[in-house]
């Protein structure tokens, strides 16, 4: 079965030092792999998403992500934090190999970003 | 290209009551998802439907049921509502295949 696993809960930085959020998943198949942010009292955006086109992805906002099968890792990165980037952040990965219609989510991590 | 809208946004309801929210996906979206978010279980599946048909469901009771229409939209139902039916329930829109799901702004359910 599909899981992700997000390494930190939450994860505090100043403004203008790097961003890093952990997550580790465990697949069956060649996954697809996503990043959503979802900021106070709002729906979840797509950051970024892997698919096997490459390994590592870049999404919006700065964000960019790396795909390492031998470490079943997927974790995303910034080099300088905004305070606009303070929000939650979900790793998630499909249920199904041919469908987007399920997903799994991660417990998620919350970012402080300090000034 | 219009993004997936969910209404009503805010719902307050009480204890043994029903409700039905209501999902519009982005045009030519055949597929729709539903997951309810808490603080404590974080964001859990419940079903998906293309094509007006259930494709997947999650582990939820009965008392949470959906449909789909032709136009592919979509709605879903919590009959007997209770205290921890309280959440955000979010849909999300996807062509169908592997493509990315797209979620609405969510619709804030609070069960008194």
């Amino acid at each position: 079965a599909q899981s992700v696993t997000q390494l930190d809960s939450h994860v505090s930085v100043s403004e203008g030092t790097p961003v890093l959020l952990r997550c580790n998943y465990s697949s069956s198949y060649s996954p697809s792999l996503f990043w959503y942010v979802q900021h106070p009292n709002k729906g979840l955006q797509l950051l970024l998403k892997y698919t096997s086109a490459a390994t590592l992805v870049k999404g919006i906002n700065g964000f960019e992500a790396e795909f390492k099968k031998s470490e079943t890792s997927f974790h995303l990165t910034k080099p300088s934090a905004h305070m606009s980037d303070a929000a939650e952040y979900f790793c998630v990965v499909t249920a199904f190999y041919n469908q987007g219609g399920k997903l799994i989510f991660g417990q998620g991590t919350e970012l402080s970003v300090k000034p | 290209k219009a993004g997936v809208t969910q209404t009503p946004r805010y719902l307050i309801k009480t204890r043994g009551q029903q409700v039905t929210l209501s999902c519009s996906p982005i045009s030519g979206h055949r597929s729709v998802s539903w997951y309810q978010q808490t603080p404590g279980q974080g964001l859990q599946f419940l079903f998906e439907y293309f094509s007006e048909t259930q494709r997947n469901k999650g582990n939820f009771p009965g008392r949470f049921s959906g449909r789909q229409f032709s136009n592919s939209r979509s709605e879903m139902n919590v009959s007997t509502l209770e205290l921890g039916d309280s959440a955000l329930y979010l849909c999300a829109s996807t062509t169908g295949g592997r493509d990315t799901q797209y979620f609405g702004p969510g619709t804030r359910l609070t069960v008194l």
